[in-house]
């Protein structure tokens, strides 16, 4: 079955230092999008892609890139990991751009930044 | 961006029908409106969308009126396992990006 996997599931790191979370689907879906997702503030929109070599900003894209150099992946780095980065990060797919907002999401990833 | 509001939480008992409604000030002209649902730990699930009047699946109904301002989520008699978090989705009317309500949780008693 085809699915979207995250990893790593859970991390810790420290203040300063660069972080990829990894973003990998099989359903050959063109767009993919990166969220974060903290309490008061709901899911909100860091980055997305259409296509291979396409990328653009969301809502709360400072600190934050990252790069689509196949169908599979969209990798999201922080450059520089700061405390305001800890939340929980989320990505999902979805198949045709008229209708992206119908989007399948992975299980997330726990990020703590110390 | 568009201003996306929601109920912050509802209650509802088991068998009833709940409408949970987002309000979306701005939408983009050709972007159709989204709901999801969140159980805690997991990533939202896709449950319906829909563009204008009327949406019916096997799981809920959406409605939208004609100025597609507002939407309504309708869970026809609940179950304890429909407690979650709903959000709806829709893009900004001016910038094209997707944005987010602000979640209703809602709590379902036997």
């Amino acid at each position: 079955d085809a699915e979207i996997t995250q990893s790593p599931r859970h991390k810790i790191t420290e203040t300063g230092r660069q972080v990829t979370l990894a973003c990998h689907q099989t359903w050959n879906h063109n767009n993919m999008f990166w969220y974060r997702q903290d309490l008061g503030h709901g899911l909100r929109l860091i980055h997305y892609s259409y296509g291979v070599q396409d990328t653009n900003k969301g809502e709360v894209s400072d600190g934050y890139s990252v790069s689509r150099s196949n169908t599979e992946d969209l990798p999201l780095t922080l450059e520089s990991a700061a405390s305001s980065q800890t939340s929980v990060y989320f990505c999902a797919s979805s198949a045709a751009r008229q209708g992206h907002s119908k989007q399948f999401f992975g299980p997330g990833t726990r990020l703590t930044v110390l | 961006l568009a201003k996306t509001t929601q109920p912050i939480s509802m209650d509802s008992y088991e068998g009833q029908e709940v409408n949970i409604t987002c309000s979306h000030n701005n939408i983009a002209t050709n972007d159709y409106i989204t709901w999801y649902q969140q159980f805690p730990s997991q990533g939202p699930r896709f449950i319906i969308q829909g563009y204008k009047t009327k949406v019916t699946n096997e799981v809920a109904s959406l409605f939208i009126p004609a100025d597609r301002k507002s939407s309504t989520l309708s869970l026809p008699r609940v179950s304890l396992s429909d407690t979650a978090v709903y959000y709806c989705l829709v893009g900004d009317g001016n910038t094209d990006k997707l944005i987010f309500g602000t979640g209703t949780r809602l709590q379902v008693f036997p």
